[in-house]
């Protein structure tokens, strides 16, 4: 089955620091990757959502300027959190999408789980 | 604009309890509709999808059907176990928002 690779799974990382988030499609070519974030209450916010080769389209109140996101081919895409602050502290999880988004599942990444201190 | 609300947990069930998990959505058109699994300290998983009125998706004894007058795709399972313990999230296919997942735990 399609297999989504995230790394690292758990990174911590001092204030003022950037983070980089790899997600991969291992043997399927993803036309669209999604970046969420997964809240202690088990809740996941739909960050923003990347197309292989523009820019990605951020959800309202997410900070274009501190999560980076950048969907260099079909089969990565990167978050970047820039300048982190403990608020970033969370579980960050990538999902992509092969073929038509509105009747394909997603298939997830395992998460990232970023600490700053 | 389009939603998913979903039961609030958390659910503590028996084991070979029946299960029900409620989840309505407000959609244009008529999306498919999934339910994801996230077991512990594993990933999200798809756990079955429906992709038209009417459509039984089915999987692991796990049950939904696509009711378009109600606006539902309620999840079911007629007796659980305690390896059904996770969160559960239903999901609109034409949106990738999620609802706020339900936590279910079987108990022996």
């Amino acid at each position: 089955g399609a297999v989504v690779s995230q790394h690292p799974s758990r990174v911590i990382c001092k204030s003022g620091t950037s983070v980089k988030i790899e997600c991969r499609s291992l043997d399927f070519q993803a036309t669209t990757m999604f970046w969420y974030r997964q809240f202690p209450k088990k809740s996941l916010m739909l960050m923003a959502t990347s197309n292989e080769g523009s820019k990605a389209t951020y959800e309202q109140g997410v900070e274009k300027d501190k999560f980076l996101i950048n969907h260099a081919s079909l089969t990565l895409s990167t978050l970047t959190v820039t300048s982190a602050h403990p608020e970033d502290s969370s579980f960050y999880i990538c999902s992509a999408v092969q073929g038509a988004p509105d009747n394909s599942p997603l298939h997830f990444g395992n998460g990232t789980r970023l600490t700053v201190t | 604009g389009d939603s998913v609300t979903q039961m609030e947990g958390p659910v503590t069930l028996s084991e070979e309890a029946f299960l029900t998990i409620n989840c309505t959505y407000t959609a244009t058109g008529y999306p498919s509709l999934f339910w994801y699994v996230q077991y512990p300290g594993e990933g999200l998983q798809l756990l079955l999808k429906a992709t038209k009125a009417d459509d039984k998706g089915s999987n692991k004894g796990f049950e939904a059907t696509y009711r378009k007058e109600t606006t539902s795709f309620h999840l079911e399972k007629g007796s659980v176990q305690v390896s059904d313990s996770a969160v559960y999230f239903c999901a609109l296919g034409n949106q990738f928002y999620f609802g706020t997942g339900t936590s279910l735990t079987v108990i022996p």
